[in-house]
């Protein structure tokens, strides 16, 4: 099974408005750590988002929120008020705190292309 | 505070070549990953190596091995090269697996 399932290949979003990302994640470890990571056409991982399985509160980070839904087992991302320089690949990536050898381990999954229309 | 720096920005090689890329640490941390991003997919774990040992590994054949130096940096070596290996090979370093930096990637192309 995937440990990260980004259902959405591609997204629409008209510029100001606001856009949510689905990721949903697969995993029998009580600690761990959920991230979002926006990757334009350069090809460098910008970080945007962290969110602890054990936090309380959902996540915030200026125009970006992380929707954490433990139960079902889901991290959507919320972008308010879209700007074109939005417009690139998004990845929810997991990172287990008991995953062995690989304790700094991040899953990505594959990942949403989002075009932000003028 | 300086981020991950990779090199080369881009490499084509000829199959059944090797090839070494390079990647320093951000300041301050003590940890190096590696992941390969084939297109259109999300990057997959390679190895990461702490202490200059490697102490993590995904599912990737042992031509594809690595280094990290006393100053943190790293490199990851690919021998045989295969037409699937063309991708863009990403770096990561962080602080015992937090504050994630990631560089801007090696693209590579085997022929």
């Amino acid at each position: 099974a995937q440990k990260i399932t980004q259902t959405q290949p591609g997204m629409f979003v008209q510029e100001k408005e606001a856009v949510t990302l689905d990721c949903t994640y697969d995993t029998s470890d009580p600690s761990y750590g959920l991230f979002w990571y926006k990757q334009p056409s350069s090809g460098e991982m910008i970080f945007l988002i962290y969110q602890g399985s054990y936090d309380q509160q959902n996540a915030t980070e200026g125009r970006y929120s992380l929707n954490f839904q433990k139960a079902r087992k889901s991290a959507n991302l919320v972008i308010s008020a879209s700007q074109l320089g939005d417009s690139a690949m998004y990845f929810c990536a997991m990172r287990e705190e008991n995953s062995g050898g690989s304790n700094y381990k991040l899953t990505f999954g594959k990942g949403t292309l989002l075009t932000v229309n003028p | 505070e300086t981020g991950v720096t990779q090199s080369p920005t881009h490499l084509i090689k000829t199959r059944g070549q090797q090839v070494t890329l390079r990647c320093s640490s951000q300041s301050g941390h003590n940890t190096v990953s590696w992941y390969q991003q084939a297109l259109g997919q999300g990057p997959q774990f390679i190895f990461q190596y702490y202490r200059e040992e490697e102490n993590g590994r995904g599912n990737f054949p042992p031509r594809f091995s690595g280094l990290q130096f006393p100053n943190y940096s790293s490199e990851l070596n690919v021998n045989a090269l295969e037409l699937d290996d063309s991708a863009l090979y990403l770096c990561a370093s962080s602080l015992y697996g937090y504050g994630y930096t990631f560089g801007s990637g090696t693209r590579l192309t085997v022929v």
